[in-house]
């Protein structure tokens, strides 16, 4: 048991909706990153947000947004959503912005029609 | 352009048989290596890890070895059991980066 939640679990959206997806840190922890799993895929990379603040990113458009709150919780906002955002996205919480003792959470499945 | 690979979608070992997965990756400035297992749904376990300054390390039955002549990982489980299925993917990581990349993944299918 990791300790890192995420919410939803899954989610259907249509084309250019927006949606936010949510994830719980776990105790301790005070840098989130977010990865994209396409369906059959690795994960890849979006953002990491570290004391609030984006601490490096991805190759994913600026529609893709993010937050960090005092609590280390964090959301990823996806704007005009596309068929191709059709994806597991997955959170990670780490207890500094350096990529060991990196925990995933079980991540929220996007659907869009 | 750099890339973190694998060599085989898809093992299927017997049970009790040792497993050996394999990856290849490109980027020679990659220091840092680890293997996640994935369960269907949920995220990516952490496995082992290894340093490019390390050739090889163990755990409690698996172990990674690392060639960096070829730029080549591979992850051994022995005695695979049918706890084992899964999907697992290789990931790097280049100094000073803040993000692992990741392979795309081979399914280890154990037959009992």
């Amino acid at each position: 048991e990791t300790g890192v939640t995420q919410s939803p679990t899954h989610l259907i959206k249509t084309r250019g909706q927006q949606v936010t997806l949510r994830c719980s840190s776990q105790s301790g922890h005070n840098t989130v990153s977010w990865y994209q799993q396409a369906l059959g895929q690795g994960p890849q990379f979006i953002f990491q947000y570290y004391r609030e603040e984006e601490n490096g990113r991805g190759n994913f458009p600026p529609r893709f947004s993010g937050l960090q709150f005092p609590n280390y919780s964090s959301e990823l906002n996806v704007n005009a959503l596309e068929l191709d955002d059709s994806a597991l996205y997955l959170c990670a919480s780490s207890p500094g912005t350096g990529v060991t003792e990196q925990y995933f959470g079980p991540g929220t499945r996007l659907t869009v029609t | 352009g750099e890339s973190v690979g694998l060599h085989l979608p898809t093992l299927s070992v017997q049970e009790g048989d040792n497993s050996i997965i394999n990856c290849a990756y490109s980027n020679s400035a990659s220091d840092y290596f680890i293997w996640y297992k994935q369960e269907s749904g949920k995220g990516p376990q952490f496995i082992i890890d290894i340093r490019s300054n390390m050739d090889k390390r163990q755990g409690q039955r698996v172990t990674v070895l690392l060639n960096k002549t070829v730029k080549h990982l591979s992850l051994q489980i022995a005695a695979t059991q049918p706890g084992d299925s899964a999907v697992y993917f290789c990931a790097e990581n280049g100094a000073g980066n803040n993000d692992m990349r990741f392979g795309a993944g081979t399914r280890l299918t154990v037959k009992p």
